[in-house]
């Protein structure tokens, strides 16, 4: 069952403009993590948030965590072509419930 | 490059044929996946091995059948299959098994299934 939704479905921006993806969940959860996915390859872990956390950063990356409206976003600055890709939300619980992957992002980047 | 390895990265194989995926890691990681995706949806979870055990089957049907013969290595093997069943089968791992919603997990480029 999909727990993350991501919001837009899909994006199309010009190169050096922002691009954010929001990602909604109903459950809680113990940590939010986001995955890249270029065309034909396989996700790529970019960025993970712990429950207590309320942002993280990762060089053009920044990432929020709102527990109490249980949503995500995921703020990439300065986007390039090969941003280009698709964009999942996974979340996740302790013990041994695995991820639970939101529908994604696709993000087109335009040069 | 990904530090999980699939072989092959394409296959064309009918509805009669027995064939297998086969996955590799030398992270050290003790939990590994496998995953069923399809165009422009996100990753479906099939089954998960920790310890070199099936921890969990996603009521998958017994036409795919797992094995992980050593720590490293992870293989999917495939028979009587269904047109419905191409996709992109991507294997994962990530390191501790016990908790496995709660770190990365690496994926492998997956192998391109087709099904004639």
């Amino acid at each position: 069952s999909q727990q993350g939704e991501e919001d837009p479905q899909a994006l199309s921006i010009q190169e050096g403009e922002n691009a954010t993806m929001n990602c909604s969940y109903k459950t809680s959860i113990n940590n939010l993590q986001w995955y890249r996915q270029n065309s034909g390859r396989g996700l790529v872990h970019l960025i993970l948030i712990r429950s207590n956390e309320r942002e993280k950063h990762s060089g053009r990356l920044r990432v929020t965590l709102d527990t109490s409206k249980k949503s995500s976003s995921l703020l990439i600055t300065a986007s390039r072509a090969a941003d280009t890709a698709s964009y999942f939300c996974a979340t996740g619980n302790s013990g041994n419930t695995p991820l639970v992957f939101g529908k994604g992002t696709r993000l087109s980047v335009i040069a | 490059d990904t530090e999980v390895t699939q072989t092959p990265k394409h296959l064309v194989m009918g509805m009669t044929n027995k064939k297998s995926l086969k996955c590799e890691q030398h992270m050290g990681h003790r939990a590994m996946y496998w995953y069923k995706q399809k165009a422009k949806k996100p990753p479906e979870l099939m089954f998960v091995y920790s310890y070199e055990k099936l921890s969990i089957n996603e009521s998958v049907p017994s036409r795919f059948s797992p094995e992980c013969p050593n720590s490293s290595l992870l293989n999917l093997h495939l028979h009587a299959l269904q047109p419905e069943d191409s996709a992109l089968y991507l294997c994962a791992s990530s390191q501790d098994p016990g908790t496995v919603g709660n770190q990365p997990q690496h994926f492998g480029d997956g192998t391109r299934l087709s099904i004639l």
